[in-house]
Formats: structure tokens, sequence, C-alpha cells
């Protein structure tokens, strides 16, 4: 049964702490992208990499924020240091692209980050 | 970048009505899907659908590309239904999924 996953799925951590996300695609696809759910913004997107090349992280507060993709199956978003407004949940996505098609997207079960 | 609009923001309904949800976008897409983020937050996949209708079960998708809509119908709807329906098409240049700001849906008993 392929899906994303991602750790941890609950983090409550303290205000200044590095938080690190973790997402595993799905075994073959060629782009993952990062998304924040908050009731304000909505699902807003953060990073976003094909064949794990960075091509879009401008969603996301580059002071503080990061995403990398050390690996075909493993990408990771850090947060240093932490702020409470960055209380959220955070998806990570896979999908495929074919020559000028998205295909189908998957989403895994979201990390919900506390900070306090 | 592309906007992409969703009505009604919220709908109730009462176990067994049919509703129909709409997503407008403003630019042609090759691309779109519907979620449903159920109760405890999962994104679940209903529908990729870049043109014409597509059925699952009680569920059912048009997307008409010329005219930059897509329709969900749920028929006979159930309480498990509830939850927040999402569609999402790319963004220019092949980026990213955009989501729209979703349908609030409350199915009571």
């Amino acid at each position: 049964d392929a899906r994303v996953t991602q750790t941890p799925r609950h983090k409550v951590t303290e205000m200044g702490q590095e938080v690190t996300m973790r997402c595993q695609p799905i075994l073959g696809h060629n782009t993952v992208f990062w998304y924040r759910q908050t009731m304000m913004q909505g699902l807003e997107l953060l990073a976003y990499f094909r064949n794990r090349a960075p091509l879009d992280d401008s969603g996301m507060p580059k002071d503080r924020f990061s995403a990398e993709m050390p690996d075909a199956t493993l990408a990771t978003l850090k947060i240093q240091p932490s702020e409470p407004r960055d209380s959220a949940v955070y998806f990570c996505a896979s999908g495929l692209v074919l020559g000028t098609v998205n295909t189908e997207a998957f989403f895994g079960q979201g990390t919900r980050l506390t900070v306090v | 970048g592309i906007q992409v609009e969703q009505s009604p923001p919220d709908l109730i309904l009462q176990e067994g009505a049919n509703s129909t949800l709409r997503c407008n976008f403003s630019d042609s897409v090759n691309n779109l899907q519907w979620f449903h983020q159920n109760p405890w937050g999962q994104l679940i996949n209903l529908f990729y659908i870049p043109s014409g209708t597509k059925q699952n079960g009680r569920l059912s998708a048009t997307t008409v590309a010329t005219e930059r809509y897509s329709l969900l119908y749920i028929s006979s709807s159930q309480t498990t239904d509830s939850g927040v329906y999402f569609c999402a098409v790319p963004g220019a240049g092949r980026r990213a999924l955009t989501f729209g700001s979703g349908t609030r849906l409350q199915v009571q008993p």
C-alpha cells in the first residue's frame, strides 16, 4: 500500500528550539511538496522539489526554515529557531510529473506542530 | 499566480440530501484534484480530474477545463461525508498545487 509517510505526527516544542520534520515520498514519485495549514491562511505551499532539486521555496521564511532532500526517499523540513507563530499542521505530498503533465499528488498524514 | 475559488464556503445538510460544490480557477490547467479533509485532519484523494466526468460511489465530479470550473456532486449524503472539501490545481509552469479555501460540509443525522 503506497503512501506518503511523515514523522513525527505530533510535536510540542519550546520557542527557540530546532524542529525537524521528515517525509518519505511514494517510491517512484519525482516531486515532493511541503505545505503548511493554518486556520487563517489555509493550505499554503512552502517548498517544491522535483528530482530532488528545489524548484520553488518562495513561500518559505528563509531566515528560519530550510527544506532538503538528502536522497530520493527522504525529504526534511527544519525550523530553527522555532516561534509560536510556526504552530500549524505541516503536510508533505508527493507526485509524478510526466513531461508537462502533473499526475495525481498524495498527501501524508501531517505533522501537528505546537510551539509554546 | 493562479486563483482558485470555491463555493459555498459552508454547507449544512440533512443526511440523505444531495449537494453540489463548485471550484472556479483563473487559468488553464492540466490537472485538478478534489480532496476531502476529514475531522481528523487527513487529506483524502477523491478525484484526479483534468477534464470530463468521473464517478466513485455516491460522489462524482465534472471538470469543464475550457470554462475553468469543476463541480463535485455528493448524493445521499452521510454523516461520514462531513469535513472540508478542497479543490487544487497546479500553478503556472507546472508548479505545485494551489488550493482553494475549501467548502466546509456538515451532515446532520
